[in-house]
């Protein structure tokens, strides 16, 4: 099955400063890739996702960029703010040959704290 | 509008007792999934219903556990004699998926989780 690795563990940087995830996957059948901010008690929230046929995409400050040869992918965030700081994962999955996707595998998480 | 809701939001228990744990997914999502996620560690898959069906139980740890969605909305993941290695958050997420090859509708949007401790 799946195996999806994600480094650092923690990541401590200055507000205003770039901070940058990494995420490998072990499938190449899997062609969906979601980044997901979990906040203490809360569930895990939709950040931005990428999909096997194209290598980057952008939403504000936001930037997920895919290697399908290499198999690994990366979340950077630009200008980060306090309210960035949060636990992030990474998740990958495959999709079904009669449509709808596989259930996610995960990384461990990031945990991301912004210094004021 | 409503996303996905999860009832209790806690619940103890005493090992060798049964739970079941509820999801309401998305209005309209026929897709729905329940993850397990232990203290500082990522959501782990174990099961997916597509409708009414399981289409994907693989990752039920064992036969303790089972999942139920009979009409294609709410679902229930019952556990049975509960173990103190079940305590973690039970987390339930719906997709919108509508079948016939529709692109890019597979999303998850993620409840609030359900903490589940086993004393």
């Amino acid at each position: 099955g799946e195996n999806v690795e994600q480094h650092p563990s923690t990541l401590s940087v200055q507000e205003g400063d770039s901070a940058v995830i990494k995420c490998t996957y072990s499938d190449s059948a899997s062609n969906y890739f979601p980044w997901y901010k979990q906040e203490l008690g809360k569930g895990p929230q939709l950040i931005i996702d990428i999909r096997s046929n194209v290598g980057e995409k952008k939403d504000q400050r936001i930037a997920v960029t895919l290697n399908k040869t290499a198999k690994h992918f990366s979340l950077h965030i630009t200008e980060t703010q306090p309210e960035d700081s949060a636990v992030y994962f990474c998740a990958a999955s495959g999709t079904r040959s009669g449509g709808g996707a596989d259930g996610l595998t995960f990384g461990k998480g990031t945990h991301l704290i912004i210094q004021p | 509008g409503a996303g996905v809701s999860q009832t209790p939001s806690n619940k103890v228990t005493e090992k060798g007792k049964y739970v079941e744990l509820r999801c309401d997914p998305i209005s309209g999502h026929t897709a729905l999934y329940w993850y397990r996620q232990s203290l500082g560690q990522g959501p782990e898959f174990l099961i997916y219903f597509q409708g009414t069906g399981a289409a994907d139980d693989s990752g039920l740890p064992n036969d303790r556990f089972f999942a139920v969605r009979p009409e294609g909305s709410v679902s229930t993941l019952k556990i049975q004699r509960t173990e103190r290695g079940d305590s973690a958050v039970y987390l339930c997420a719906s997709s919108p998926y509508q079948g016939g090859g529709v692109p890019y509708t597979d999303t998850q949007y993620f409840g609030p989780g359900t903490r589940l401790t086993v004393l």
